[in-house]
C-alpha cells in the first residue's frame, strides 16, 4: 500500500537560509510525487511533482525536490527561505493503478523568522 | 479562469441542520475531487468524479454525507443531519486527465462549524 511520512511536523529557519523538508514514501509501483503548499486560509497549490522523469524536480517559487529510489525519500529544499515561504507543506504520493486518488502526508508547518 | 470555485467559505451551523457546500471547477477539468481538512485527521479524499460520474466514495463517512455532480461546471456536498465532528475544512479539487489526472488545482475551502 501506499503511504508518506513526513518526518517533522514543524520546521523554523531564518530567512536566508536553507530549507529541508523531509518526506518518505512507501509504494508498490513506481510512484508518483507531489509538494503541495498551503498558505494560512488558502487552498493547496502545486509546488513540484515527479513522475518517473529527472530525479531532480524543480518546481515554483525556487523549491527543488529529489527523488531517491535507495533511500524512498523524496525530500523538499530550497536555498534561501523567504517570509513569504511561510505556510504548511504537504508530501503527496497517487494511489497507483488509479487516476486521481493521492494519499496525503500529514503536513510540515514552515515558519520563517525575521 | 477564476480557478475552482466553492461556496460558502464559512458556514456555521447547529447540529441536525443539513449543509450543502458547492463546488464550480476550472472549466474544461474532467475530475471533480472533495477532500475534509481536520487537524486529527488531515487532508482526506471523501468521493472523486470522472466526467460527471463518481467513481470513488469509499472516503464518505456515513450515509449522513452525500454528493452529486449534475453537470461539468457543478458539484454538491450535502451533510444531513450535521453533527458537531463534522467541523473542519471541505475543500474541492479539480484536474484534466490530459495533464497529468494527479494534478489538482484547489478551491479555497469551506470552513464548516456546526455547533
Amino acid at each position: 500500500a501506499q503511504s508518506v511520512t513526513q518526518l517533522d511536523s514543524h520546521v523554523s529557519v531564518s530567512e536566508g537560509t536553507p530549507v529541508l523538508l523531509r518526506c518518505n514514501y512507501s509504494s508498490s509501483y513506481s510512484p508518483s510525487l507531489f509538494w503541495y503548499v498551503q498558505h494560512p486560509n488558502k487552498g493547496l497549490q502545486l509546488l513540484l511533482k515527479y513522475t518517473s522523469a529527472a530525479t531532480l524536480v524543480k518546481g515554483i517559487n525556487g523549491f527543488e525536490a529529489e527523488f531517491k529510489k535507495s533511500e524512498t525519500s523524496f525530500h523538499l529544499t530550497k536555498p534561501s527561505a523567504h517570509m513569504s515561504d511561510a505556510a504548511e507543506y504537504f508530501c503527496v504520493v497517487a494511489v497507483g493503478g488509479s487516476q486521481g486518488n493521492l494519499i496525503f502526508g500529514k503536513g510540515t508547518k514552515l515558519s520563517v523568522k525575521p | 479562469d477564476a480557478g475552482v470555485i466553492q461556496s460558502p467559505r464559512h458556514e456555521v451551523t447547529e447540529m441536525g441542520q443539513e449543509v450543502t457546500l458547492r463546488c464550480k471547477p476550472i472549466s474544461g477539468h474532467d475530475y471533480l475531487f472533495w477532500y475534509r481538512q481536520t487537524m486529527m485527521r488531515g487532508l482526506e479524499l471523501l468521493i472523486y468524479f470522472n466526467n460527471n460520474v463518481p467513481i470513488d466514495d469509499s472516503g464518505m463517512p456515513e450515509d449522513r454525507f452525500s454528493a452529486k455532480m449534475p453537470n461539468a461546471s457543478f458539484s454538491t456536498l450535502k451533510i444531513q443531519p450535521s453533527e458537531p465532528r463534522d467541523s473542519a475544512v471541505y475543500f474541492c479539487a479539480s484536474s484534466f486527465r490530459g495533464s497529468g489526472a494527479n494534478v489538482l488545482t484547489f478551491g479555497a475551502g469551506s470552513r464548516l462549524t456546526v455547533l
